[in-house]
Parts: structure tokens; sequence; C-alpha cells
């Protein structure tokens, strides 16, 4: 079985701070992971994928994620907060075969506060 | 190239009375999923479908149901509304089902259940 959890339901920043996001997953085989944005009244977008090549992950606009399975965390950091992150991220975890089901986290509202 | 489609945009139905959503993947892409969004629940995974086969289901009755036409289009159908089903339904489209392929959403249907 898989679940993932986000320790955070909101977190606030400052612009130009650093941003962590935090995941944990479980699950039975060696998953595929992801991290998707949601804007407010938009549809889903992926940030970045860890799918068992390299453990730290680059995203778009500057964010990146890294794989550790010890911990089976895997957090999503930006060096510098801008404005235009403010939104809902969602980290999801998929199990290796395509029999495994999607499984959204409940999100991280991120605030950037000017 | 296009990005994931959906229609329509908004609905409003009354309890009781049926609504079908649908879905255009990018093209190329023949896997589609459907999932629910609601401030309550989150996002939950409904149902995946690959060459016009259910390859995955999620924990939802047998109101919610879905199809696959020979060109990747989709179509999810929920019989006898009722006022939980108000949510924003999202469509994702993917290269192939393996649990390495990305998703691509649509922008949502947004559903409103009176």
């Amino acid at each position: 079985a898989q679940s993932v959890t986000q320790l955070d339901s909101h977190v606030s920043v400052s612009e130009g701070t650093p941003v962590l996001l935090r995941c944990n997953y479980s699950s039975s085989y060696s998953p595929s992971l992801f991290w998707y944005v949601q804007h407010p009244n938009k549809g889903l977008q992926l940030l970045l994928k860890y799918t068992s090549a390299a453990t730290l992950v680059k995203g778009i606009n500057g964010f990146e994620a890294e794989f550790k399975k010890s911990e089976t965390s895997f957090h999503l950091t930006k060096p510098s907060a801008h404005m235009s992150d403010a939104a809902e991220y969602f980290c999801v975890v998929r199990g290796g075969t395509s029999y495994d089901k999607v499984i959204f986290g409940p999100g991280t509202s991120l605030s950037v506060i000017p | 190239k296009a990005g994931v489609t959906q229609t329509p945009r908004y609905l409003i139905k009354t309890r009781g009375q049926q609504v079908t959503l649908s879905c255009s993947p990018i093209s190329g892409h023949r896997s589609v999923s459907w999932y629910q969004q609601t401030p309550g629940q989150g996002l939950q995974f409904l149902f995946e479908y690959f060459s016009e086969t259910q390859r995955n289901k999620g924990n939802f009755p047998g109101r919610f149901s879905g199809r696959q036409f020979s060109n990747s289009r989709s179509e999810m159908n929920v019989s006898t509304l009722e006022l939980g089903d108000s949510a924003l339904y999202l469509c994702a489209s993917s290269l192939g089902t393996s649990g390495r392929a990305e998703q691509y959403f649509g922008p949502g249907t947004r559903l409103t259940v009176l």
C-alpha cells in the first residue's frame, strides 16, 4: 500500500527567503515521486519528478527535491521565494507498476509575504 | 502541442440528475485519469483508462463511471447526483500507464450540485 504525508498544511515565507515543503511517503515498491503546483483557479502543473535516477531532482522555476530513501522523504526546496510561488503544492507517489494508483498528498499552501 | 482540454468548464445540476464530463488528452497520449478535488477530501483518484480499457479504479460508488474512445478521448459520468458530488473534476493524460509516466492536467470542470 502507498501513502503520502505532507507535514505542513500551510507554510508562510518572506519574499527572497528559502522555501521548504516537506513530504514523506510510504510505498511497498520503489516509487515514483512527483511534486505538482496548483495556482488559484488553475490546473495542476508538474514541478519535478523522481523515478529512481539521480536522487537530487531539479524542476522548473528554481525548485528542486531530494529523494532520501532512508528517511522516506522527498522534500521540495527553493533557495529564494518569489511572490509568484504562492500556490498549493502537492506531493504525489506512485508505485513501480502500472497497476499502482496515483496517491496525492493533502497539499501545502504556500504564502509569500512581500 | 495543445494541452489537455476539458468540457464544460462549469456545470450546475440538481440532485438526482446525471452529468457527463469530457476530456481530450494531449495528442499521442493514450492514458487518461480522472480525479475529484474537494476542500474536505483533497484530490482523490477516480479511474484510469488506457487503450479504451479501465486499468485502475478508486474508491468511489458505482454512480461514477467512465469510458475511453478509440481516439483516447474520455468521458466520465455521474448518475443520481448528490450534494456531495460538488467538486472540481480534473482529467490528466500521460503517454502510458507506467508508474514513471508524468501526468498533464486539464483545467478541470467545476460541478455544482444544488
